[in-house]
């Protein structure tokens, strides 16, 4: 059974502060993605990565995929109360079916 | 721009009743999913469909039945409710599987068994 494990499970900074966020497994993923949900919302895909190595930058946001495609992670730079939400990663298995993390809760505090 | 649209948005139901979960996408997707979402365990996958008429079990099916009639519909049944079926419930599609493309989701329905 593909797993992926998401840490921290909540994490509460102050406005300007940097974080990471880990994604890993055990696994080999094809491509992953990265969603972002907001509280009364379904989740909304921020960006997906497919090499071993890529690295993707949205605004402040920076994703990178592992070597081995078995892990990423999620950095944000100097972070902002908009970036409040839960933060999920999903990986594509052998089968192409998406295996989903239990998510990040992010809270960024004004 | 409709995209993904669930019915209800929220329900309660007693324990043994019956319902349907309707979910309609106007991205002429082949591909649509059900999932619900516990605290803690992330999404998991309910049933799918690959096309009009067609459907399959994902990671948690029992208990759900599923129907696509038409290539826009999804149709999540729960014949007999139980408590552990209280979740928040998601539908999703995407133009194709092949785990690059995005799924666009509705914004779920939250639904109760007492």
């Amino acid at each position: 059974t593909q797993l992926l494990e998401q840490s921290p499970q909540f994490l509460s900074i102050q406005e300007g502060e940097n974080l990471t966020v880990y994604c890993n497994s055990s696994s080999v993923f094809s491509s992953l993605q990265w969603y972002r949900q907001e509280p009364g919302e379904g989740p909304v895909l921020l960006v997906t990565v497919v090499t071993g190595g890529e690295v993707k930058k949205l605004k402040r946001l920076t994703f990178q995929f592992g070597d081995a495609r078995k892990d990423s992670s999620l950095h944000i730079t100097a972070a902002q109360p908009g970036d409040t939400g839960l933060y999920l990663c999903a990986g594509a298995g052998s089968n192409y079916q998406l295996i989903w993390g239990a998510g990040t809760k992010l809270i960024i505090k004004p | 721009n409709a995209g993904v649209t669930q019915t209800p948005k929220f329900r309660v139901l007693k324990t043994g009743q019956s319902m349907t979960l309707l979910c309609a996408q106007d991205m002429n997707h082949e591909y649509m999913y059900w999932y619900r979402q516990d605290p803690g365990m992330g999404l998991r996958l309910i049933h799918y469909s690959v096309g009009e008429g067609t459907t399959a079990k994902g990671e948690v099916p029992d208990g759900y039945n599923v129907s696509r009639l038409k290539k826009q519909n999804f149709l999540l049944g729960l014949e007999s409710a139980a408590p552990s079926q209280t979740s928040v419930y998601f539908c999703a599609s995407s133009y194709q599987k092949r785990g690059r493309e995005p799924q666009h989701f509705g914004d779920g329905t939250r639904l109760s068994i007492l």
